[in-house]
């Protein structure tokens, strides 16, 4: 079956740096998407992976192991405005990307 | 320009009737992707537009769920005789055909079944 795991809600410190995890199984892979998505509101993107490695960008980073079905977003420097819900997602086909629950980040100060 | 605009932003409807929802893409983007959020959870895909190929109606959960894409362009997503646990945010997404496929969203349409 399709699978995507990440934690259901996390909390961090403003200025700090969090780290949000995501899992997955699934039957195809063309890549791993993060999107943010405050609340009430549509989600919007935030990088896609199709490589292993860290693609960093500004202050958030993402991290891809294909071999390990494994990815993690990295947010540094938090501010108060990154609270949010952060979705992983990935490209199983042509067609159809996965989405997790998603992660609800709350940043304190 | 303009991002993909949905509509109505709210609709309450009363259980056993239909609804429809409307998604205006992005132009020049030929995928279309309609997606189903209950409060607190993830998407859940529906179905994928590409250009003139048959849509991928995989995520549609029932037969009461369809949907059309006219043109190429404008989509409606269609409920019939709608229950209380279709009431969900329906996010529309379109992006461009190739890859990496960035989705842009809009905003949604939040359906409220009493």
């Amino acid at each position: 079956g399709q699978n995507i795991d990440q934690p259901t809600e996390m909390t961090a410190t403003e200025g700090a740096i969090v780290q949000i995890n995501c899992t997955y199984q699934t039957s195809g892979f063309n890549g791993l998407f993060w999107y943010q998505q405050h609340a009430g509101e549509a989600p919007t993107f935030l990088s896609y992976n199709v490589l292993d490695g860290l693609e960093e960008k500004g202050r958030f980073s993402s991290f891809l192991s294909r071999s390990k079905g494994y990815s993690y977003l990295l947010l540094k420097e938090l501010q108060m405005k990154d609270s949010a819900s952060y979705l992983c997602a990935v490209d199983s086909s042509a067609s159809k990307i996965i989405f997790g629950s998603g992660t609800r980040l709350s940043i304190r100060p | 320009g303009a991002g993909v605009s949905q509509s109505p932003s709210n609709k309450v409807t009363e259980k056993g009737k239909d609804v429809e929802l409307r998604c205006d893409p992005i132009s020049g983007h030929t995928a279309l992707y309609w997606y189903r959020q209950s409060l607190g959870q993830g998407l859940e895909f529906l179905i994928y537009f590409q250009g003139n190929s048959a849509p991928d109606k995989s995520g549609l959960p029932s037969d009461r769920f369809s949907a059309e894409r006219t043109g190429g362009s404008v989509s409606t997503l269609t409920i019939q005789r709608t229950q209380q646990e279709d009431s969900a945010v329906y996010l529309c997404a379109s992006s461009l055909p190739g890859g990496p496929v960035e989705q842009f969203f809009g905003p949604g349409t939040r359906l409220t079944v009493l």
